[in-house]
């Protein structure tokens, strides 16, 4: 069973402070999501990322994609009350179900004002 | 139209009950999904359907019924639930099983059994 490691689990910051969130696996991924949940409401899909080595941005978060396509990561500059939330990666693998993700457990982010 | 709709948004019920959660997608997609999610934890995947039909079942208990009666609907039936079951019931779609499977999530049912 392949898993996702992802950390930190809890993070508590300051608006205006930067952070970032890791997604890990010892075997390669075929594509890798990145979802924010909010409180009482469904995850939403931030990013998809597919080739080795790929960075994408979607305003104030960065997302990477390592060359083995093995992690992740997520950065979030100057980070403001909005941002608080659950981050969720999920990969779907290259063997198995077409139709199955695996999450990580998650990062619960808390931006205080 | 990007969304995914669920309805209720919260039910309460008794363990005799029977109840069901609605899920409706317009967007064309061949894939549907049930998940059942923990407070602070990951969406658990309960079951997908593929062109209508049942592909994943994850071992879930018969107290748990799904029904997909077009490609745009997926309803779960549920019966005689325990306390336990008691979460958030989220719904998602996705084009199909391609190596992206990017899945777009409903606002979810938060369940309560009492």
């Amino acid at each position: 069973t392949q898993l996702l490691e992802q950390s930190p689990q809890f993070l508590s910051i300051q608006e205006g402070e930067n952070l970032t969130v890791y997604c890990n696996s010892s075997s390669v991924f075929s594509s890798l999501q990145w979802y924010r949940q909010e409180p009482g409401e469904g995850p939403v899909l931030l990013v998809t990322v597919v080739t080795g080595g790929e960075v994408k941005k979607l305003k104030r978060l960065t997302f990477q994609f390592g060359d083995a396509r093995k992690d992740s990561s997520l950065h979030i500059t100057a980070a403001q009350p909005g941002d608080t939330g659950l981050y969720l990666c999920a990969f779907r693998n290259s063997g198995g179900s077409n139709y199955k993700l695996t999450f990580g457990k998650g990062t619960l982010l808390t931006v205080n004002p | 139209d990007t969304e995914v709709t669920q309805t209720p948004k919260h039910l309460v019920m008794g363990m005799t009950n029977k109840k069901s959660l609605k899920c409706e997608q317009h967007m064309g997609h061949r894939a549907m999904y049930w998940y059942k999610q923990k407070a602070k934890k990951p969406p658990e995947l309960m079951f997908v359907y593929s062109y209508e039909k049942l592909s994943i079942n994850e071992s879930v208990p018969s107290r748990f019924s799904p029904e997909c009666p077009n490609s745009s609907l997926l309803n779960l039936h549920l019966h005689a639930l325990q306390p336990e079951d008691s979460a958030l019931y989220l719904c998602a779609s996705s084009q199909g099983g391609g190596i992206l499977n990017e899945q777009f999530f409903g606002p979810g049912t938060r369940l309560t059994v009492l």
